[in-house]
């Protein structure tokens, strides 16, 4: 069975950085993406950007380039999401998942709730 | 604002019918394949149409999407409370060399 298993709980202060993993199972990591997405407090779901563990390409939406940057350990199937310059509105729970190219995620990790706050 | 058009909201009584559009354009839903996700409450999101119109294994034929020109539309008949939760669209958009969702549909069966 397909599993993807997320890094915990988060609080961060603004101007810091946080980095959270997500392990993947049950599939070979190298033939799918990872993308990331979010969902703050009373908003939608918005996706972050992708890494294909095969080459570490990566495709960032423009509001994050600069300010994330994804890595994979293909050697234990872990994939990383590093967000820098954290402020009050990064404040939200953040799910890696398994990307089928330009069309579906499938499943989804529990979700890392990282929260900024002074 | 979402790329990707839902309504906030919509209702409807257990066992009875509710329809959740999502319109965009020919940048995105117009040319590209669609999702639809159900986020329950206090969980991750979920997988439940793929590629316009199919299942994947485990989701109960009452869910259904289609696809004509630029809005796509899930269906769920035979309400349940369990079915209680926010639904999104989501798709590739090549104007923006981006994955996009619309802004969520919350289904309150009454």
């Amino acid at each position: 069975q397909v599993h993807l298993v997320q890094s915990g709980v988060e609080l961060r202060k603004p101007g810091a950085s946080v980095k959270v993993s997500c392990k993947a199972s049950g599939y070979t990591f190298s033939n799918y993406d990872i993308s990331w997405v979010r969902r703050a407090p009373g908003q939608g779901l918005e996706w972050m950007g992708w890494i294909a563990p095969y080459n570490g390409n990566t495709n960032y939406a423009q509001k994050f380039q600069g300010r994330v940057t994804m890595t994979t350990d293909t050697s234990t199937s872990t994939a990383y999401m590093d967000l820098r310059s954290l402020t009050l509105d990064d404040t939200a729970v953040y799910y890696c998942a398994r990307h089928e190219q330009r069309r579906w995620f499938d499943p989804w990790g529990q979700g890392t709730l990282v929260t900024v706050s002074s | 604002q979402s790329v990707l058009t839902q309504p906030p909201s919509v209702s409807a009584a257990p066992g009875q019918r509710v329809t959740i559009s999502c319109s965009g354009s020919t940048s995105n839903i117009g040319n590209n394949y669609v999702s639809w996700y159900q986020q329950l409450p206090g969980t991750a999101p979920k997988l439940l149409i793929y590629d316009n119109n199919k299942r994947p294994s485990g989701i109960p034929d009452r869910f259904s999407g289609s696809k004509s020109g630029t809005t796509t539309t899930l269906d769920i008949t035979g309400l349940q409370t369990g079915d209680e939760a926010d639904y999104y669209c989501g798709t590739w958009d090549y104007s923006l060399t981006a994955m996009v969702f619309g802004g969520g549909t919350k289904l309150t069966v009454l």
